[in-house]
């Protein structure tokens, strides 16, 4: 069974500084898909970033940006010129592209943004 | 495209009581899933619809557990005998499956206590 950890419970940035949220992986599989998800306080989780274990290139969407380091089943967010508007849990996800479309998350990330 | 909804947001019950919640996908998402996240940890999955056939369900769901996708469209998760363990956030997710580029939106969830 695949599992992702998250070893960092919780992480500060300051606000326009550039923070790095961690995420390891295991799994026997080749293809697959990776994700970050944020969760604000209150309020629905929202896709932050995707990644596709067969594409080399680390996926980007805007200040969001990850290293995917396939043989070292690891999947790190970069957070750039952090806004106030990031504070959130952020969990790290994964999705097999075998039989079944089922999420296995991580035990999330709380991110503080300090102004 | 309203997003995902779900009913009531927040429910309180007593243990024993049945509960039943209620997810409304994104128009035209053919698959829907169920998760339970708990205080401080991921989401983890329960069951997962592709239309009105339930195609996988978790260990987690146990015989106090079923849920329903009548025609294909909105799901019903009901809960029998609750018990103080299933306190938690129900959430469910809809996708458009199609191809290898899924993605999930969640709903904003709902919170259950069981006193």
């Amino acid at each position: 069974a695949q599992t992702v950890t998250q070893s960092q419970p919780e992480m500060s940035v300051q606000e326009a500084e550039t923070v790095t949220l961690s995420c390891t992986y295991d799994t026997s599989e080749s293809d697959y898909y990776l994700f970050w998800y944020k969760q604000p306080p209150s309020r629905q989780m929202i896709l932050v970033i995707r990644q596709e274990a067969y594409k080399q290139q680390n996926a980007t969407e805007n200040r969001f940006s990850v290293n995917f380091q396939k043989a070292a089943k690891s999947f790190s967010l970069k957070i750039s010129d952090s806004q106030l508007g990031d504070a959130a849990m952020y969990f790290c996800a994964y999705r097999t592209m075998e039989y079944g479309n089922k999420l296995v998350f991580g035990a999330g990330t709380i991110l503080r943004v300090k102004s | 495209d309203t997003g995902v909804s779900q009913d009531p947001r927040h429910k309180i019950t007593k243990r024993g009581q049945n509960v039943t919640f209620r997810c409304d996908p994104i128009s035209e998402h053919n698959r829907l899933y169920w998760y339970r996240q708990t205080l401080g940890q991921g989401p983890e999955f329960l069951t997962y619809f592709q239309n009105e056939a339930q195609l996988e369900k978790s260990r987690l769901l146990s015989d106090r557990f079923s849920a329903e996708r009548p025609k294909g469209s909105f799901s019903t998760l009901e809960i029998q005998r609750t018990e103080q363990g299933d306190s938690a956030m129900y959430l469910c997710a809809s996708s458009l499956g199609r191809g290898r580029q899924e993605t999930q939106y969640f709903g904003p969830g709902t919170r259950l206590l069981v006193l």
